[in-house]
This record gives structure tokens, sequence and C-alpha cells, in this order.
């Protein structure tokens, strides 16, 4: 059964300050990792994948992977409260059929307060 | 270009009862996926489809039934609702799918209550 943990949080920052948010997984052999955002309400939309080890940038985010560790890692700089949301972790794993489909952490709940 | 567009938004059933739940996607996705979302929980996926007439069993497939009959439409069927089945279903589809990195795009969901 592969797992992927997150912290629930809530977690809070203050405006402009950088949100770190984490993401365990139990599969050593999964592939590709996956960040989505969920506002309250609504549904997930991607913000960023990464698959090789090291640091992907792209404006405000950065996803860091570390497959030793099997840690992935998603920093947002100068967070804005329009980034108040809950932010997904998920995984895709290395086998054939569903073996090969998401699976997804519990989410972290993130507040940027004004 | 509507995207995946999710029928109805909410429901409220009896125990026992059957519904279907509708998804269409019109970016003529192969693969189509159907996940529940508990409060507090990540999505955990029921049944996936990776072409017109192929399903496949994900993680909690119990209580429901899925077809696809076309590339467009990949339906969710609950038989005998229980309280257990009350949660937020998302549909959901992609490009690539599991040889890829495209995206899941998610239907905005269908809010369940079974009493």
């Amino acid at each position: 059964q592969k797992e992927v943990e997150q912290n629930s949080g809530p977690l809070s920052v203050p405006e402009g300050a950088i949100a770190s948010l984490n993401c365990t997984y139990s599969d050593r052999g999964s592939q590709s990792f996956f960040w989505y955002r969920q506002y309250s309400g609504k549904s997930p939309e991607l913000i960023m994948f990464i698959y090789s080890n090291g640091d992907k940038e792209d404006g405000r985010f950065t996803a860091q992977l570390n497959k030793a560790s099997q840690y992935v890692s998603l920093l947002i700089r100068d967070s804005q409260p329009s980034d108040s949301a809950t932010y997904l972790c998920a995984v895709k794993g290395p086998g054939g059929g569903s073996a090969r489909q998401l699976t997804f952490g519990s989410g972290t709940q993130l507040t940027v307060l004004p | 270009n509507a995207g995946v567009t999710q029928t109805p938004k909410f429901r409220i059933l009896k125990i026992g009862q059957s519904m279907t739940l509708q998804c269409a996607q019109d970016m003529n996705h192969n693969y189509m996926y159907w996940y529940r979302q508990d409060p507090g929980m990540g999505l955990k996926l029921i049944y996936y489809s990776v072409g017109a007439g192929i399903t496949d069993k994900g993680e909690v497939p119990n209580g429901y039934n899925v077809s696809r009959s076309t590339t467009e439409d990949f339906p969710l069927r609950l038989e005998l609702a229980a309280p257990s089945q009350t949660s937020v279903y998302f549909c959901a589809s992609s490009y690539l799918g599991d040889r890829g990195h495209s995206p899941l795009h998610f239907g905005n969901g269908t809010r369940l209550t079974v009493t």
C-alpha cells in the first residue's frame, strides 16, 4: 500500500514570508511527484511536477525532490493571501495499472496572514 | 471548450437508493478518473479508464461501477447507497495518463450525502 504523508496543518505564515510544505512517500520506486492547490470548495489544480532530484523553480514556487530520503517539498516565496489554500502532494508509482496512478496525500492547509 | 463537466453538483440520497454521477470531457483525453474526497482527506481513486471500452479498479472501488462507451463520457454508478459513500466526488481527465507528466483536469465535483 503506497502512502503519501503530509502535515495537515494548518500552517500560517505572514504575507511576504516563505511557506514550506513537506511531503514524504513510502514507495521508493515512485517516479513522478506533483503539487496540486485546492481552494476551499473547489477542485484541485496542478501547480508543479518534478521527477528529478534537486530543485525546480516556477515563478514564486520551487519544488524540491530528494529520492534518497523519499521527500518532496514545495516552497512558496513572497507568500500572498491568495495562496491560502490546501496543498496536495501526489505521487505516481513505478508499476503498471492502478499502481501507476496518482496517490494523494491528505493535504496541508496554508493560511497567509495579511 | 468546457473542460470536464460533472453533474449534478449536489445530491442527497437515502440509504439503499442508486444514482449515476455524470462526467463528460471535450478535450479528447483518453484517460479519465473518478476520485472521492472525504473531509480533511486527500483524493482516493475509485476507478479509471485508459480509453473507450477499458476500465480498471482503483484504490476504493467497492460499491461503485463505471462504464466508458465513448471517449467523452465516464459515468459513475452507485448501487445501494450507504452512509460511507457520503463524500465529494471528482471526475478528472488527462492526456498522457500513466505514460507522462500531463496534469489531471478536474471537474467541479459532486457533493453527495447519503442519509
